[in-house]
């Protein structure tokens, strides 16, 4: 059982390219959300998605776009990379029936912008 | 909404000493809590987590936490350091976006001397 498969898991981008980070899931979770994590700050959410087709803005979507055709994958795409979007990437899943929602978390996307 | 504040960004004990880290949080609703751990370049792996039915709860690696509700706490404690220990913890809350998704504190970085 793969869990939460994030894919690369390092990239460089200059500043103005766009790219998009994967991420699948094989435990049909229906929660799904992604989050950043920068030093000192802890993890902070970017977008999350409670079903295939629904999607909502977490606490710093700016620059940052989903879809969520599947239940299984939910990608996150950077439409014109910049600085600040350097940080590592994280994907979450949970599902239905788990009292309290346990995330599983994916290994992360280190991306540098230059 | 929900917040969480972690005292002390860095705690430092010795092999074998306790391992106390503090975790406060906020809530509008009665909250999910939870302790995630993160060692180097890793994702982040679910330690132990509060759904209101125990106040103390145990976790993996000998860790465990107490339910304050008084006090809004849910510090993480383990009697007895071990090096393998070494590692960022997390604390988070859940309860906003119908617990889909989780509010995280900054971090302590746990560090274990000989």
């Amino acid at each position: 059982n793969a869990g939460v498969t994030q894919t690369p898991k390092f990239q460089v981008l200059k500043t103005g390219q766009s790219m998009t980070l994967q991420c699948a899931q094989d435990m049909n979770h229906e929660y799904m959300s992604w989050y950043r994590q920068d030093p000192g700050m802890g993890l902070r959410l970017i977008h999350y998605s409670v079903g295939a087709g629904i999607t909502d803005q977490g606490e710093v979507p700016n620059g940052y776009n989903v879809s969520r055709s599947t239940t299984e994958d939910f990608p996150l795409r950077l439409l014109s990379a910049a600085p600040s979007q350097t940080s590592v990437y994280f994907c979450a899943s949970s599902g239905p029936g788990q009292v309290g929602r346990v995330a599983f978390f994916g290994q992360g996307t280190r991306l540098t912008v230059v | 909404a929900q917040s969480v504040t972690q005292l002390g960004s860095h705690v430092s004990v010795s092999e074998g000493a306790l391992v106390l880290l503090r975790c406060n949080y906020s809530s509008s609703v009665p909250p999910y809590l939870f302790w995630y751990v993160q060692y180097p370049n890793q994702g982040l792996q679910l330690l132990l987590k509060y759904t209101s039915a125990a106040t103390l709860v145990k976790g993996i690696n000998g860790f465990e936490a107490e339910f304050k509700k008084s006090e809004t706490s849910f510090h993480l404690t383990k009697p007895s350091a071990h090096m393998s220990d070494a590692a960022e913890y997390f604390c988070a809350v859940s309860g906003g976006s119908g617990y889909s998704t989780l509010t995280f504190g900054k971090g302590t970085m746990l560090l274990v001397s000989p």
